[in-house]
């Protein structure tokens, strides 16, 4: 166990949809990074959080935000939802930006129909 | 943009066979990371690496850095190794997360 929980497990949504998916750090770490998986691919970098404000971004378009919040916990808030959309969504959590020790939670799943 | 490349791709095994899983990357890293990732997504890390070799248990992972390539190796390999390993890198840019590779799909067969 990574002691980092994602909710909900799955969702299932439709185009054009707004979708928020969350994540609980570890307790005591300040950073949080949020990955998109697409079938049969590894996954992709969408942003960092690091105390309550982003901090990296990969190349995601701005209806991708996010929220992290002081008691560790974050969210993925993605707009306008799209079919490529479709994918598990991964959060993992670190001490003061280290990416090279992450951990990571069980992810969500999303389906855009 | 660091390209992270893995291969094979798909591998299946019989158990106990020695199982080798090759990473490559193409711009100098911070460290590298293998990790595990079982059906329904979940990932576990089991290595960060920058530089030389370690080992847990049936498991070892090794990088060198000149050539910019790391292995995996499962010794004994078991059917409950089978999994989706993927190598990951840090370019050390602080904020810029990690460049997966698209993993490899590992299946031991009893």
């Amino acid at each position: 166990e990574t002691g980092v929980t994602q909710s909900p497990t799955h969702l299932i949504k439709t185009r054009g949809q707004q979708v928020t998916l969350r994540c609980s750090s570890q307790s005591g770490h300040n950073t949080v990074s949020w990955y998109q998986q697409a079938l049969g691919q590894g996954p992709q970098f969408i942003f960092q959080y690091y105390r309550e404000e982003e901090n990296g971004r990969g190349n995601f378009p701005p209806r991708f935000s996010g929220l992290q919040f002081p008691n560790y916990s974050s969210e993925l808030n993605v707009n306008a939802l799209e079919l490529d959309d479709s994918a598990l969504y991964l959060c993992a959590s670190s001490w003061d930006g280290q990416v090279d020790t992450q951990y990571f939670g069980p992810g969500t799943r999303l389906t855009v129909l | 943009k660091n390209e992270v490349e893995q291969s094979p791709q798909n591998l299946t095994a019989q158990e106990g066979e020695f199982i080798t899983i090759n990473c490559s990357y193409s711009v100098g890293i911070s460290a590298l990371h293998w990790l595990q990732q079982h059906p329904g997504g979940g990932i576990v890390s089991l290595f960060m690496l920058s530089s030389g070799k370690k080992k847990h248990g049936r498991l070892i992972a090794t990088i060198n850095i000149q050539e910019k390539h790391s292995s995996l190796h499962i010794t004994a390999s078991h059917p409950r190794d089978s999994a989706v390993y993927i190598c990951a890198c840090h370019s050390g840019g602080g904020a810029d997360g990690l460049t997966f590779g698209k993993g490899t799909h590992l299946i031991i067969q009893p």
